[in-house]
């Protein structure tokens, strides 16, 4: 079974922190992602990566930065934390051919104060 | 605009009961539907559809998808309080395999 491990369930953090939420999966897929997901918002991707060194912005990325240095591992990094960053965050990853579902971690609950 | 749509949001039902869940959805360039289970952790994996009129099933789950009129539903029967859980659907994009297009999920609530 693919796991897809999120460093912290719930992290709390200050306005103006530098922030890192850390994803590894072990499943060796090409694509990983983050995600927010808000009540009636549903989810909405942040950055995708399709290979090491790689990334696109998704629907939302201000605010937000990536980093793949190494195929199973994806940062997502809030480069200084606001209180509309108060989330829940969900990394996912997939293989990168067509109709692969998506295998998510468990999610990082996020407060700024 | 790409959007996809679930409905109810929410809904409570006894242990026992049939339920339905729908996902209608407007997306250039379908690919796939697809339906995740979310309880307090990671949603986990349905069902992937990709062709109009093809029942998938899993034990008391089911699901099928209409590509004419743009909608899929997921059938519980049977209910039982495990079932309690957000269930997302999600549109993936023939061009791009990293676009899904998700909608803000149906949460059931199962009593015993």
């Amino acid at each position: 079974d693919v796991k897809v491990t999120q460093s912290s369930r719930y992290l709390v953090k200050r306005t103006g922190e530098k922030v890192f939420l850390e994803c590894v999966q072990d499943m060796d897929h090409e694509n990983m992602f983050w995600y927010r997901q808000d009540p009636g918002l549903g989810l909405r991707l942040i950055y995708f990566s399709y290979d090491v060194k790689m990334k696109e912005k998704g629907d939302i990325p201000e605010g937000y930065s990536v980093s793949r240095e190494k195929k199973e591992r994806f940062s997502l990094i809030l480069e200084s934390a606001s209180t509309n960053q108060t989330s829940m965050y969900l990394c996912a990853s997939n293989l990168d051919r067509h109709n692969q579902p998506q295998h998510f971690g468990d999610g990082t609950r996020l407060s700024i104060l | 605009e790409d959007k996809v749509v679930q409905s109810p949001l929410s809904l409570v039902v006894h242990e026992g009961d049939t339920v339905t869940l729908n996902c209608s959805y407007e997306v250039t360039n379908f690919r796939s539907l697809l339906w995740y289970k979310q309880e307090k952790k990671a949603p986990t994996f349905l069902f992937m559809l990709t062709s109009s009129g093809i029942e998938k099933k899993s034990g008391r789950l089911s699901s099928i998808l209409d590509k004419k009129e743009l909608f899929s539903i997921l059938n519980i029967t049977a209910t039982q309080t495990g079932d309690s859980a957000v269930y997302l659907c999600a549109v993936g994009n023939e061009y791009n395999f990293n676009k899904f297009y998700f909608g803000s999920g149906t949460k059931l609530n199962v009593k015993p």
